[in-house]
């Protein structure tokens, strides 16, 4: 079934750095989401885009799409201590409803 | 606060016992969904409800029957379950089922079976 990979598996960084995660994901999509996870809680949203879409900001994340390359990149800037967490992409598959998730990419943000 | 609730919070139980999981969401969406979180694996989608109606069940063991008497109450109840039932499971909901809306979950209850 069709499913985003993040990567790197685990990043961390100081606060006040840029963070950057990938997805990469196998089939044709409608749209990609990215979601956050504190540890042992529910998911949280953060931004959905479409296929035809490239980019996408909302505060301070920014997300791209590369449709041609079948990958996505979260990019937070200018991290904070509350910014650790894991975070998961979730596709779905053209004619499909579900979303399926990746591993997720688990961010330590260092005060 | 994200609008969907779960309770209990924490759940030990024996492999003969049996226990029943509640959602319930305050935010008047038509789509509900139960999770399996399991350390190391993504997140893996057991049931989807669609106006109180199953729509997916993705090849879910028996041991594990979902509920749904409305669209804003899921359960899911659990017997003779094994260890390697053991995880996080999530209810999620969403304003439509499909891939076009954002989901928003529950806190999770924490399933140990001993």
């Amino acid at each position: 079934s069709q499913q985003g990979e993040e990567d790197p598996q685990a990043l961390s960084i100081q606060e006040g750095e840029n963070a950057t995660m990938n997805c990469s994901y196998k089939t044709s999509i409608n749209n990609l989401q990215w979601y956050r996870q504190n540890s042992g809680r529910g998911l949280v949203h953060l931004i959905l885009i479409r296929s035809n879409e490239r980019e996408k900001h909302s505060g301070r994340l920014r997300v791209t799409l590369d449709t041609s390359k079948k990958s996505s990149s979260l990019l937070i800037t200018a991290s904070r201590a509350a910014d650790t967490a894991s975070y998961f992409c979730a596709t779905d598959g053209a004619g499909s409803y579900q979303l399926t998730f990746g591993k997720g990419t688990k961010l330590s943000v260092i005060p | 606060e994200t609008g969907v609730t779960q309770t209990p919070r924490h759940l030990v139980m024996g492999m003969t016992n049996k226990k029943s999981l509640k959602c319930e969401q305050h935010l008047g969406h038509n789509a509900m969904y139960w999770y399996k979180q399991s350390a190391k694996k993504p997140l893996e989608l057991m049931f989807v409800y669609n106006f109180k109606e199953q729509t997916e069940n993705n090849s879910v063991p028996s041991r594990f029957s979902p509920e749904c008497p409305n669209s804003s109450h899921l359960f899911l109840h659990l017997h003779t379950l094994q260890p390697e039932d053991s995880a996080l499971y999530l209810c999620a909901s969403s304003q439509d089922p499909g891939h076009s809306y954002e989901q928003y979950f529950g806190p999770g209850t924490r399933l140990t079976v001993t």
